[in-house]
Order: structure tokens, then sequence, then C-alpha cells
């Protein structure tokens, strides 16, 4: 079975501040893990995704996650939030023996002026 | 542009009424997917197809069919045994799962009832 946790509901970071969005997994095989951004009455938008290689994979916007295969997390990071970073941030986890993607129930990111 | 069309934006259903939403992607993707997005319960998957005239249960196809009898295109049908359809469906499509290759979405249908 693959399932995938963010364990927050939402996240409160001012602007200008780091912000971290966490994601954890749990595959039997190889992950491959996504993080998508909703805004409202929207699709979900591609950021970036982990395949396999480099454990720090950078995506759309000046997002970034870390792949951690010790700690079964994929945590979402950004260095400097902007206002208009603010919407729902789902992480979604696919096992290499599995056709279809599991998504986390989602992080709301609110972005304070 | 190529992208994932989903109409109508907007669909209001009347009790033991079947209503159809419609998904097109010109794409040239393999794979679709249905997913139901409810508050606080992030996506669930519906039905997806992975090949034209071919289509497999998600996990909550109950109320639900599908058809996929040509590659761009992917209806839903919501069908009157589904006894709580209010929520935001969302179509995807992707060139290869396999292959790790990220989905696409549409932006949605809102569906409510009447």
């Amino acid at each position: 079975a693959q399932s995938v946790a963010q364990p927050e509901d939402q996240v409160n970071v001012a602007e200008g501040n780091p912000l971290t969005v966490k994601c954890t997994y749990s595959v039997s095989g190889n992950p491959y893990l996504f993080w998508y951004v909703q805004y409202p009455n929207r699709g979900l938008q591609f950021l970036l995704k982990y395949i396999t290689g480099d454990n720090l994979v950078k995506g759309s916007y000046g997002f970034e996650a870390e792949f951690n295969k010790s700690q079964t997390s994929f945590h979402l990071k950004k260095p400097s939030a902007l206002v208009s970073d603010s919407a729902l941030y789902f992480c979604a986890v696919r096992d290499a023996g599995y056709s279809t993607l599991t998504f986390g129930k989602g992080t709301m990111l609110l972005v304070s002026p | 542009d190529g992208g994932i069309t989903q109409s109508p934006k907007y669909l209001f259903r009347k009790e033991g009424q079947n209503v159809t939403l419609s998904c097109e992607q010109n794409l040239n993707h393999d794979a679709m997917y249905w997913y139901r997005q409810d508050p606080g319960q992030g996506l669930r998957l519906i039905y997806y197809s992975q090949i034209v005239n071919d289509f497999q249960k998600g996990d909550i196809a109950e109320g639900y069919s599908v058809s996929r009898e040509k590659k761009e295109s992917f209806p839903l049908t919501v069908t009157s045994a589904q006894k709580n359809p209010t929520a935001f469906y969302l179509c995807a499509s992707t060139e290869s799962p396999d292959r790790g290759q990220p989905q696409h979405f549409g932006d949605g249908t809102r569906l409510s009832i009447l």
C-alpha cells in the first residue's frame, strides 16, 4: 500500500521568512514524490518531483524539496516567502508498483505581509 | 496552448438525475484520471484510464461511471446512485505514469445539488 501524510492543516509565515510544508510517505518500493499547488477554484499545478538522483529537488517559483529516505519525508521549502505563495499545497506519492498517485489532504499556506 | 478543458465550470443536479462532466485534453496523453475533492479530504481517485476503451475503478467509484472512446476525452457521469455528489471534480492526464511524469490538471467542475 502507499500513503502520504501532511501533518499540518495550515502553516502561517511572514513574507520574507523561510517556509516549510511537511510531507511524509509510506511505500513498499521506491517512491515517486510530487508537490502540487492549488489556488482557489482552480486545478492543481505541478511544482516539482523526485524520481531518483539528487535528494534536493528544485522546482517552479523558487520552491525546492528534500527527499530523505531514512525519515521517509519530502518537505517543501522556500527561502523567502511571498504573499502570492498563499495557497493550498498537496504532496503526492506513487509506489513503483502502483499505477496511480495517492494525495495528502493538503496544507494551507498563509503568508502575511 | 495544450491543456485540459473541463466543462461546465458549475453544474447543478436535481434529485434522481444523472449528470455528465466533460474532460478533453489535447496533450496526446495516454492516461486520464478523475478525482473528487472535498474540503479537508484531499483528492480521492474515482476512475482512471491508461488506454482507449479501458478504465479501472479508483477508491470511490460507486455512483459514478466513465467511458474512454477517444484518447482525448474521458467524460464522467455522476449517477443518481451517488447520494452525496456535491464536490469539486478534477480531471487530470499524464503522458507516462510509469516514467514518473507529473499529472496535468483541468480547472475543475463544481457540482451542487438543487
